[in-house]
């Protein structure tokens, strides 16, 4: 079935350090992919999705290119600040699945002043 | 500013007690999903609607309940609680197409003890 996998974390950066956060996914069909945030003591916010190949997220800084090729969705930033602290999700949604979101098992990042 | 609502946001409750978690939302969605994370932050669906009197079990198998019989109200009911319950539930909502983003609320964290 289809999968979702992120790097592991947690990831410990400094402020305006560059961040990237790797996710790569396996799917059946043709699946929208999305970034989630979680920051502390809240549900989820979409952060940026992609819905077909070589689209490009966008926002808050934040990016992520649909690479078909490579079957991933990476999340990155130039500068992080310590604002961006929280839990990072990846996921995908397959119309062959029903268009149930499955996720990624979330990406602690952790910002320092 | 959330439009869907979760309460009560913390639950400490005893064993063998019936809870029920509430989700209501005022984005008109038809579907609608309940999520357990657990400390390791990871997601698992366990009930998602459709729409109106739709429900059905997710990828985690779960001994709760859920009802749908209007659009905005997603209530999951547990009739005996155990300590095994302990976790934070989140409920999502989203339009109808499949690359269509997820709602979330704030959670709902519940204590059995």
């Amino acid at each position: 079935g289809d999968s979702v996998t992120q790097m592991e974390g947690p990831v410990t950066l400094s402020e305006e350090a560059f961040l990237t956060i790797n996710c790569t996914y396996t799917a059946t069909g043709y699946p929208s992919l999305f970034w989630y945030v979680q920051y502390p003591g809240e549900g989820l916010q979409l952060l940026l999705k992609a819905t077909k190949a070589d689209d490009k997220g966008s926002n808050k800084g934040f990016e992520a290119t649909y690479r078909k090729e490579t079957t991933s969705f990476h999340l990155e930033k130039g500068s992080v600040q310590v604002s961006d602290s929280a839990v990072y999700f990846c996921a995908l949604s397959d119309r062959n699945q029903g268009g149930k979101l499955i996720f990624g098992q979330g990406t602690e990042l952790s910002v320092k002043p | 500013e959330a439009d869907i609502y979760q309460t009560p946001r913390y639950l400490v409750i005893g064993t063998g007690k019936k809870i029920t978690l509430e989700c209501s939302q005022t984005m008109g969605h038809d579907k609608m999903y309940w999520y357990q994370q657990d400390p390791g932050m990871e997601l698992h669906l366990i009930h998602y609607s459709y729409g109106v009197n739709s429900t059905e079990k997710g990828d985690l198998s779960s001994e709760s309940t859920v009802s749908r019989i209007r659009t905005e109200h997603f209530p999951l009911t547990l009739e005996s609680a155990r300590p095994s319950h302990t976790s934070q539930y989140l409920c999502a909502s989203s339009e109808r197409q499949s690359e269509s983003p997820l709602h979330f609320g704030n959670g709902t964290r519940l204590t059995v003890t």
